[in-house]
């Protein structure tokens, strides 16, 4: 059974740093990897999408790596600000077509201004 | 277009009653998810449902959820005997079908069982 794992649960930078989001997952045979970001009573925002075929994906400030092999997946976050704060999400979807994702538990960041 | 919907917003329900949370997808998506919220559990999914098929092809089979699709882009989560355990955040999610297409989230609906 395929299980993700987010390290830290909780992470608190001061506005300017650069930071990253840590993810791994017990079974490489995955198809994709999405991040996503939730903002309290809020639905979940996709940030990046990692088919098992690519090594990152960039968006702005935002960069996303997958070392498929190893089972892990990292969110890089440049220049920090205020208003990332929020939880962020790893999730991996198992097999192609429609299977759902397994999420991790998520970060909660809080960058301080 | 408007993106993924979720109604009602909040529910609270007495512990034993069923409920329902239904779920507008995207216009023209295929495949409709739904995923219960927790902060113990994290984001499970509950069950999912592709193209035009009524049945729900379930994730975590269980006989007191339920999801039928009343019209391509809704969906209605089912909820028998509420207990407890069920109050969580509960979020729909709508993809293209295509198997490389992102999942896309609605606001979710917040359940409280007394």
């Amino acid at each position: 059974k395929q299980e993700v794992t987010q390290i830290p649960a909780a992470l608190s930078v001061p506005e300017g740093e650069n930071l990253v989001l840590n993810c791994s997952f017990t079974d490489s045979a995955i198809y994709n990897l999405q991040w996503f970001r939730q903002d309290p009573g809020k639905g979940l925002t996709s940030l990046l999408l990692i088919q098992s075929s690519q090594r990152e994906q960039t968006s702005g400030r935002l960069n996303a790596s997958l070392d498929k092999s190893s089972g892990r997946s990292t969110l890089y976050i440049a220049a920090s600000q205020p208003g990332d704060s929020a939880t962020y999400l790893c999730a991996v979807r198992q097999g192609s077509g429609n299977t759902p994702l397994v999420f991790g538990k998520g970060t909660r960041l809080s960058v301080i201004a | 277009g408007a993106g993924v919907s979720q109604s009602p917003r909040y529910k609270v329900a007495k512990r034993g009653r069923d409920v329902a949370l239904r779920c507008d997808s995207i216009s023209g998506h295929v495949t409709l998810y739904w995923y219960r919220q927790t902060l113990g559990q994290g984001s499970e999914v509950l069950t999912y449902s592709q193209s035009d098929a009524q049945r729900d092809k379930s994730g975590r089979p269980s006989g007191r959820f339920s999801a039928e699709r009343p019209e391509r882009s809704v969906s209605t989560l089912k909820i028998q005997r509420t207990e407890q355990g069920d109050s969580a955040v509960y979020l729909c999610a709508s993809s293209l079908g295509e198997s490389s297409y992102e999942q896309y989230f609605g606001p979710g609906t917040r359940l409280t069982v007394t």
